[in-house]
């Protein structure tokens, strides 16, 4: 059992180039994440799929969309990065549809991006 | 909006001692979670909260909700050196559709 799984782990890009995080949840669960993690910012959220088939914006929205490809899948992507996006990502996903229930969060492992 | 602040920052303490950690918010809050993130990993849920007063306990990790519902304690007794992390609150407010906020994180080191 994986539970919450990115590709890739690491990855450095140039600014204008584009490149899609994935994602993928064996959980079952309804409701999956995408957030960045900054030093001293703790974690913001960008964006979030409360359900398969809707996606919303988090308080970071700018400079990514998502799609929610089926229940297990959640990707992130970068169309023009710049070194603001340099950041650790994190997809997340819980159980219950509603994410502000206080579910809990499952995470992944992250993917290390760095733009130059 | 909703606001956490987590302290303190960070933490050295020796192998043995006991480590307490804390977060406020702003507003009132109806769930707080704990979790630790270790180096190079995602975070993992520690303890969840989900009533005012609520003392939870997991192994040697001691977590509880505040009575005000404005604030949270992590206890963690006798730490040993796999203790070594990134501690993050997460709460979510009482208002319909509010986020779950987390805090900025405290940095515990153990010396053996």
């Amino acid at each position: 059992n994986a539970g919450v799984t990115q590709t890739p782990k690491f990855q450095v890009l140039k600014t204008g180039q584009s490149m899609t995080l994935q994602c993928a949840q064996d959980m079952n669960h309804n409701s999956m994440y995408w957030y960045r993690q900054d030093p001293g910012m703790g974690l913001r959220l960008i964006y979030y799929s409360a359900s398969e088939g809707t996606t919303d914006k988090g308080e970071v929205p700018n400079g990514y969309n998502v799609s929610r490809l089926n229940k297990r899948e959640f990707s992130l992507r970068l169309e023009s990065a710049a070194p603001s996006q340099t950041s650790v990502y994190f997809c997340a996903s819980s159980e219950r549809g509603n994410p502000w229930s206080g579910s809990p969060l499952h995470f992944g492992n992250g993917t290390r991006l760095t733009v130059t | 909006g909703q606001q956490l602040n987590q302290s303190p920052q960070s933490m050295f303490i020796q192998e043995g001692e006991d480590v307490s950690m804390n977060c406020t918010s702003s507003s009132i809050f109806n769930t707080w979670l704990w979790y630790k993130q270790d180096p190079g990993e995602g975070p993992v849920l520690l303890i969840a909260l989900y009533k005012a007063g609520e003392l939870t306990s997991n192994g040697r990790l001691t977590a509880q909700f505040g009575i005000t519902r404005k604030d949270s304690f992590l206890n963690i007794s006798a730490s040993i050196p796999s203790d070594v992390g990134i501690y993050f609150c997460a709460g979510q407010g009482e208002t319909s559709g509010s986020r779950l906020t987390f805090g900025e994180g405290t940095q515990l080191t153990v010396n053996p």
